[in-house]
């Protein structure tokens, strides 16, 4: 377990629908990040948020938003939904970024738009 | 500026040999160089990581060597084994910049180690 929960595990929808991931960051960490992996894309950024604040936008599509809320779990947002929006999210977190360099990664949410 | 280029995309090794995946930068304002180990349904982890000041680093089977002239660093993985067999990741981090730091990702090598 690396102390970064990310839940559901898995998700099936359908097109044009909304979905909600959520990530609790491993404790004392003040930094989220979002990452989307797909098969031929590898590990895209999506966006970061420290401690309650956006901090680093990547690719991140207008249908897509993130939060972060004050006891500093993170919400990735995702509407309209796609075939192509099918992945693996995975959500990130680490410490002040001027101290501590690493990044630890949940187990990621399993997106499936059917 | 930004990318970190990763290669091979694939590699199949037998077993006891030796592994290497390299990566190449741009961006000489970067600070930090991880790798990453991911294995099916499971998220990234962090394997080893290396500073721009140091030209190797060792932990167990597992060396990065880099080369900060040539832009370029490497993941060695010594007697390779099947429980090695994974998705390797190398990235490299920004500097600070407006409080945030990004990692920036390769895209990827899977690495078979056939017995």
């Amino acid at each position: 377990d690396s102390g970064v929960t990310q839940t559901p595990k898995h998700l099936i929808t359908a097109t044009g629908q909304r979905v909600t991931l959520r990530c609790s960051p491993r404790s004392g960490d003040l930094s989220v990040y979002w990452y989307q992996q797909s098969l031929d894309q590898g590990l895209q950024f999506l966006i970061q948020y420290y401690n309650g604040e956006e901090r680093a936008k990547g690719n991140i599509l207008e249908r897509f938003s993130a939060q972060q809320f004050p006891d500093l779990h993170s919400e990735l947002n995702l509407s309209s939904l796609e075939l192509g929006d099918s992945a693996l999210y995975f959500c990130a977190s680490s410490a002040d970024p001027r101290v501590d360099y690493g990044y630890t990664f949940g187990s990621g949410t399993r997106l499936t738009v059917v | 500026q930004q990318q970190v280029k990763q290669s091979p995309q694939s590699l199949i090794v037998q077993k006891g040999g030796i592994s290497i995946i390299n990566c190449a930068y741009e961006n000489t304002a970067f600070d930090y160089f991880p790798w990453y180990q991911q294995f099916p349904g499971k998220g990234p982890a962090l394997l080893i990581a290396i500073r721009p000041d140091v030209s190797e680093k060792k932990e167990g089977r597992f060396t990065i060597s880099f080369n900060k002239s040539a832009k370029q660093f490497s993941l060695h993985i010594m007697d390779s084994q099947p429980g090695d067999s994974a998705t390797y990741f190398c990235a490299a981090r920004g500097g600070f910049t407006a409080g945030s730091y990004q990692l920036t990702f390769g895209k990827g090598t899977k690495l078979s180690v056939i017995p």
